[in-house]
Protein backbone atom coordinates (compact mmCIF):
# COMPACT_ATOMS: atom_id res chain seq x y z
CA UNK A 1 0.00 0.00 0.00
CA UNK A 2 0.79 3.80 0.17
CA UNK A 3 1.32 6.01 3.00
CA UNK A 4 2.04 9.88 2.72
CA UNK A 5 2.85 11.78 5.43
CA UNK A 6 3.07 15.49 5.77
CA UNK A 7 2.30 17.98 9.32
CA UNK A 8 -1.37 19.76 8.87
CA UNK A 9 -0.18 23.23 9.68
CA UNK A 10 2.70 25.64 10.03
CA UNK A 11 3.25 28.98 10.40
CA UNK A 12 6.40 31.30 9.73
CA UNK A 13 7.28 35.02 9.56
CA UNK A 14 8.03 36.85 6.35
CA UNK A 15 10.90 36.48 5.52
CA UNK A 16 12.10 33.55 7.52
CA UNK A 17 12.43 30.16 6.18
CA UNK A 18 10.46 27.21 6.03
CA UNK A 19 11.15 23.26 5.51
CA UNK A 20 7.90 21.53 4.30
CA UNK A 21 8.79 17.72 5.47
CA UNK A 22 6.87 14.13 3.57
CA UNK A 23 7.51 10.94 4.37
CA UNK A 24 6.58 7.93 2.32
CA UNK A 25 6.12 4.51 2.16
CA UNK A 26 5.42 3.17 -1.33
CA UNK A 27 6.24 0.28 -3.38
CA UNK A 28 7.68 0.81 -6.75
CA UNK A 29 8.52 4.43 -6.34
CA UNK A 30 9.44 6.91 -9.43
CA UNK A 31 9.12 10.02 -8.31
CA UNK A 32 7.80 12.88 -6.09
CA UNK A 33 5.89 16.08 -6.64
CA UNK A 34 5.61 19.19 -4.62
CA UNK A 35 2.38 21.27 -5.93
CA UNK A 36 1.10 24.61 -4.09
CA UNK A 37 -2.71 25.37 -3.95
CA UNK A 38 -4.43 28.39 -2.92
CA UNK A 39 -7.74 28.28 -1.46
CA UNK A 40 -10.28 27.93 -4.29
CA UNK A 41 -7.81 27.55 -6.44
CA UNK A 42 -6.16 24.94 -8.95
CA UNK A 43 -2.92 22.82 -7.75
CA UNK A 44 0.04 24.31 -9.41
CA UNK A 45 3.48 22.37 -9.87
CA UNK A 46 6.61 23.40 -8.29
CA UNK A 47 8.84 20.82 -8.24
CA UNK A 48 9.57 17.13 -8.94
CA UNK A 49 12.21 14.84 -7.85
CA UNK A 50 13.15 11.10 -8.90
CA UNK A 51 16.88 11.39 -7.92
CA UNK A 52 18.23 11.89 -4.66
CA UNK A 53 19.32 15.16 -3.87
CA UNK A 54 18.83 19.14 -3.93
CA UNK A 55 16.64 20.87 -6.52
CA UNK A 56 16.44 24.33 -6.68
CA UNK A 57 14.20 26.88 -8.56
CA UNK A 58 14.53 30.77 -7.02
CA UNK A 59 13.33 30.64 -3.91
CA UNK A 60 11.91 27.12 -3.64
CA UNK A 61 14.25 23.73 -3.09
CA UNK A 62 13.15 20.28 -2.91
CA UNK A 63 14.90 17.47 -1.68
CA UNK A 64 14.83 13.78 -2.03
CA UNK A 65 16.09 10.75 -0.01
CA UNK A 66 14.64 7.63 -1.74
CA UNK A 67 16.84 5.26 0.63
CA UNK A 68 14.69 6.98 3.54
CA UNK A 69 11.71 7.84 1.89
CA UNK A 70 12.13 11.19 2.85
CA UNK A 71 11.35 14.75 1.12
CA UNK A 72 11.55 18.38 1.87
CA UNK A 73 10.26 21.61 0.48
CA UNK A 74 12.09 24.25 0.95
CA UNK A 75 10.72 28.23 0.46
CA UNK A 76 12.95 30.94 1.81
CA UNK A 77 12.90 34.83 1.47
CA UNK A 78 8.96 33.51 2.82
CA UNK A 79 6.29 36.08 1.32
CA UNK A 80 2.66 36.50 2.40
CA UNK A 81 1.71 35.22 -1.17
CA UNK A 82 3.23 32.05 0.26
CA UNK A 83 0.44 31.53 2.35
CA UNK A 84 -1.26 28.48 0.80
CA UNK A 85 -1.55 24.40 0.97
CA UNK A 86 1.72 22.49 -0.07
CA UNK A 87 1.05 19.21 -1.60
CA UNK A 88 3.50 16.19 -1.70
CA UNK A 89 3.07 13.47 -4.19
CA UNK A 90 4.43 10.45 -5.34
CA UNK A 91 4.45 8.44 -8.73
CA UNK A 92 5.04 4.38 -8.84
CA UNK A 93 6.15 2.76 -11.76
CA UNK A 94 3.97 2.14 -14.75
CA UNK A 95 1.50 4.56 -13.98
CA UNK A 96 0.88 8.38 -14.41
CA UNK A 97 -1.38 8.41 -11.36
CA UNK A 98 -0.52 11.19 -8.34
CA UNK A 99 -0.90 9.36 -4.72
CA UNK A 100 -1.57 12.39 -2.58
CA UNK A 101 -0.69 13.39 0.81
CA UNK A 102 -3.05 15.52 3.24
CA UNK A 103 -0.94 18.77 2.43
CA UNK A 104 0.65 21.26 4.88
CA UNK A 105 -1.24 24.37 5.22
CA UNK A 106 1.17 27.37 5.30
CA UNK A 107 0.11 30.30 7.13
CA UNK A 108 2.91 33.30 6.67
CA UNK A 109 2.57 36.48 9.31
CA UNK A 110 4.10 40.01 9.07
CA UNK B 1 -2.15 28.91 -23.59
CA UNK B 2 -5.38 28.40 -22.21
CA UNK B 3 -4.89 26.03 -18.37
CA UNK B 4 -7.40 23.30 -17.59
CA UNK B 5 -11.06 24.56 -17.56
CA UNK B 6 -13.59 23.09 -15.34
CA UNK B 7 -17.24 23.55 -15.55
CA UNK B 8 -19.24 24.36 -13.43
CA UNK B 9 -17.08 25.64 -10.55
CA UNK B 10 -19.84 25.22 -7.65
CA UNK B 11 -22.59 22.78 -8.04
CA UNK B 12 -25.61 22.09 -5.03
CA UNK B 13 -28.00 18.88 -5.71
CA UNK B 14 -29.98 16.78 -4.27
CA UNK B 15 -29.75 13.31 -3.18
CA UNK B 16 -30.87 11.49 -5.97
CA UNK B 17 -30.50 13.75 -8.89
CA UNK B 18 -27.76 13.73 -11.67
CA UNK B 19 -24.89 16.38 -12.16
CA UNK B 20 -22.71 16.10 -14.84
CA UNK B 21 -18.76 17.89 -14.33
CA UNK B 22 -16.95 19.08 -17.17
CA UNK B 23 -13.26 19.29 -18.50
CA UNK B 24 -11.35 20.97 -20.76
CA UNK B 25 -7.64 19.92 -20.87
CA UNK B 26 -4.65 21.92 -22.43
CA UNK B 27 -5.06 21.85 -25.99
CA UNK B 28 -2.61 18.71 -27.10
CA UNK B 29 -2.47 16.76 -23.87
CA UNK B 30 -3.28 12.89 -24.84
CA UNK B 31 -3.39 12.18 -20.54
CA UNK B 32 -6.57 13.30 -19.13
CA UNK B 33 -7.04 12.35 -15.02
CA UNK B 34 -9.68 12.80 -12.51
CA UNK B 35 -9.19 13.12 -8.87
CA UNK B 36 -11.80 14.06 -6.05
CA UNK B 37 -11.15 16.09 -2.28
CA UNK B 38 -13.23 14.43 0.46
CA UNK B 39 -13.79 17.72 3.33
CA UNK B 40 -10.55 16.62 5.31
CA UNK B 41 -8.91 14.16 3.27
CA UNK B 42 -6.34 13.72 0.74
CA UNK B 43 -6.83 14.22 -3.17
CA UNK B 44 -7.50 10.52 -4.51
CA UNK B 45 -7.27 9.84 -8.09
CA UNK B 46 -10.46 8.59 -9.81
CA UNK B 47 -9.48 7.64 -13.35
CA UNK B 48 -6.84 8.38 -16.08
CA UNK B 49 -8.09 9.04 -19.78
CA UNK B 50 -5.12 8.13 -22.65
CA UNK B 51 -6.58 10.01 -25.54
CA UNK B 52 -10.31 8.36 -25.62
CA UNK B 53 -9.08 5.33 -23.52
CA UNK B 54 -9.38 4.37 -20.36
CA UNK B 55 -5.78 3.63 -19.23
CA UNK B 56 -7.10 3.26 -15.30
CA UNK B 57 -10.19 3.40 -13.82
CA UNK B 58 -9.45 1.85 -10.53
CA UNK B 59 -10.41 4.60 -8.24
CA UNK B 60 -13.93 4.98 -9.34
CA UNK B 61 -15.95 4.60 -6.12
CA UNK B 62 -18.97 2.76 -7.42
CA UNK B 63 -20.96 2.15 -11.14
CA UNK B 64 -22.83 5.66 -10.32
CA UNK B 65 -19.87 7.11 -11.45
CA UNK B 66 -19.21 7.94 -15.74
CA UNK B 67 -16.85 9.21 -17.18
CA UNK B 68 -16.36 10.02 -21.05
CA UNK B 69 -14.12 11.22 -23.21
CA UNK B 70 -15.33 10.91 -26.50
CA UNK B 71 -12.95 12.31 -29.15
CA UNK B 72 -10.05 12.34 -26.91
CA UNK B 73 -10.71 16.10 -26.66
CA UNK B 74 -13.03 17.26 -23.27
CA UNK B 75 -14.32 14.76 -20.49
CA UNK B 76 -17.32 14.32 -18.91
CA UNK B 77 -17.75 12.96 -15.47
CA UNK B 78 -21.32 12.08 -14.71
CA UNK B 79 -22.47 10.99 -11.05
CA UNK B 80 -26.20 9.58 -11.19
CA UNK B 81 -27.60 9.18 -8.37
CA UNK B 82 -25.88 11.27 -6.23
CA UNK B 83 -25.43 10.47 -2.86
CA UNK B 84 -24.40 12.29 0.27
CA UNK B 85 -20.95 11.43 0.47
CA UNK B 86 -20.57 12.55 -3.07
CA UNK B 87 -19.96 15.93 -2.38
CA UNK B 88 -16.15 17.06 -2.40
CA UNK B 89 -14.19 19.15 -4.47
CA UNK B 90 -13.47 17.25 -8.34
CA UNK B 91 -10.26 18.12 -10.09
CA UNK B 92 -9.18 17.42 -13.16
CA UNK B 93 -5.87 17.18 -14.24
CA UNK B 94 -3.67 17.00 -17.54
CA UNK B 95 -0.58 15.75 -19.11
CA UNK B 96 2.03 15.77 -22.35
CA UNK B 97 3.40 12.67 -20.12
CA UNK B 98 6.65 10.61 -20.09
CA UNK B 99 6.73 9.63 -23.51
CA UNK B 100 6.76 13.67 -24.20
CA UNK B 101 9.40 13.71 -21.33
CA UNK B 102 7.27 15.79 -19.43
CA UNK B 103 5.36 14.35 -16.24
CA UNK B 104 3.65 17.41 -14.75
CA UNK B 105 0.43 17.39 -14.38
CA UNK B 106 -1.51 20.98 -14.88
CA UNK B 107 -4.76 21.13 -13.06
CA UNK B 108 -7.77 23.12 -13.17
CA UNK B 109 -9.91 24.93 -10.36
CA UNK B 110 -12.13 21.99 -10.00
CA UNK B 111 -16.06 21.82 -9.32
CA UNK B 112 -16.94 21.99 -5.70
CA UNK B 113 -20.21 19.28 -5.71
CA UNK B 114 -22.35 19.29 -2.73
CA UNK B 115 -25.19 16.81 -2.67
CA UNK B 116 -27.71 17.72 0.06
Amino acid sequence: GQNIDQPTEMTATEGAIVQINCTYQTSGFNGLFWYQQHAGEAPTFLSYNVLDGLEEKGRFSSFLSRSKGYSYLLLKELQMKDSASYLCAVTRYNTDKLIFGTGTRLQVFP
Amino acid sequence: EAGVTQFPSHSVIEKGQTVTLRCDPISGHDNLYWYRRVMGKEIKFLLHFVKESKQDESGMPNNRFLAERTGGTYSTLKVQPAELEDSGVYFCASSLGPGQGDRRLFFGSGTQLSVL
